[in-house]
């Protein structure tokens, strides 16, 4: 089974729709991710938090929320979706004191 | 602020060829640098890493030397199979009291190897 996961891997919504994208992990991880990823732009940093009750913005956190509801879960909200947020949303992990980062697979989201 | 260029894609390459990915950063202290490959349908994993000047990072054939004087982490690989097809990203990692390892990526550079 795979460590990091994400729920959907697909999604389709339209304009100012509410959405949650959710990522478990089974790695015992405390450091928890939210990427956005668009065409040429590599990964921008959403949502980052180093434990439950330590959760940062990133660079382009403006319309987006997050959740820690426990150590291994950590989901990404759109309050009100626009079209612009349509993009590839990545969560990954890390143990602090270590420089990787472990990836789930990806949620593709479409907003109309 | 920090910051990764890399050369953009897409790099089309025969089976067997030389493969060269540039990728220059900028970066407050001393960052750590990394490819990350994206291969179809997947998430980011990490291929190889050098954490100081002059490291050298290896795995499945890749290599990359992290050049300080340069600010250069190259990724290259000598014979090119169909299966490292994917998109290939350079990052960098600066630790940060309030950040921690906080990764910046490049654009990503795609990469199509033909049989």
């Amino acid at each position: 089974d795979a460590d990091v996961t994400q729920t959907p891997r697909n999604r389709i919504t339209k304009t100012g729709k509410r959405i949650m994208l959710e990522c478990s992990q089974t790695k015992g991880h405390d450091r928890m991710y939210w990427y956005r990823q668009d065409p040429g732009l590599g990964l921008q940093l959403i949502y980052y938090s180093f434990d439950v009750k330590d959760i940062n913005k990133g660079e382009i956190s403006d319309g987006y929320s997050v959740s820690r509801q426990a150590q291994a879960k950590f989901s990404l909200s759109l309050e009100s979706a626009i079209p612009n947020q349509t993009a590839l949303y990545f969560c990954a992990t890390s143990d602090p004191g270590y420089d990787e980062q472990f990836f789930g697979p990806g949620t593709r989201l479409t907003v109309l | 602020g920090d910051s990764v260029t890399q050369m953009e894609g897409p790099v089309t390459l025969s089976e067997e060829a030389f493969l060269t990915i540039n990728c220059t950063y900028t970066a407050t202290g001393y960052p750590s640098l990394f490819w990350y490959v994206q291969y179809p349908g997947e998430g980011l994993q990490l291929l190889l890493k050098a954490t100081k000047a002059d490291d050298k990072g290896s795995n499945k054939g890749f290599e990359a030397t992290y050049r300080k004087e340069t600010t250069s982490f190259h990724l290259e690989k000598g014979s090119v199979q169909v299966s490292d097809s994917a998109v290939y990203f350079c990052a960098l990692s600066v630790k940060t009291k309030a950040a921690g390892n906080k990764l910046t990526f490049g654009g990503g550079t795609r990469v199509l190897v033909k049989p």
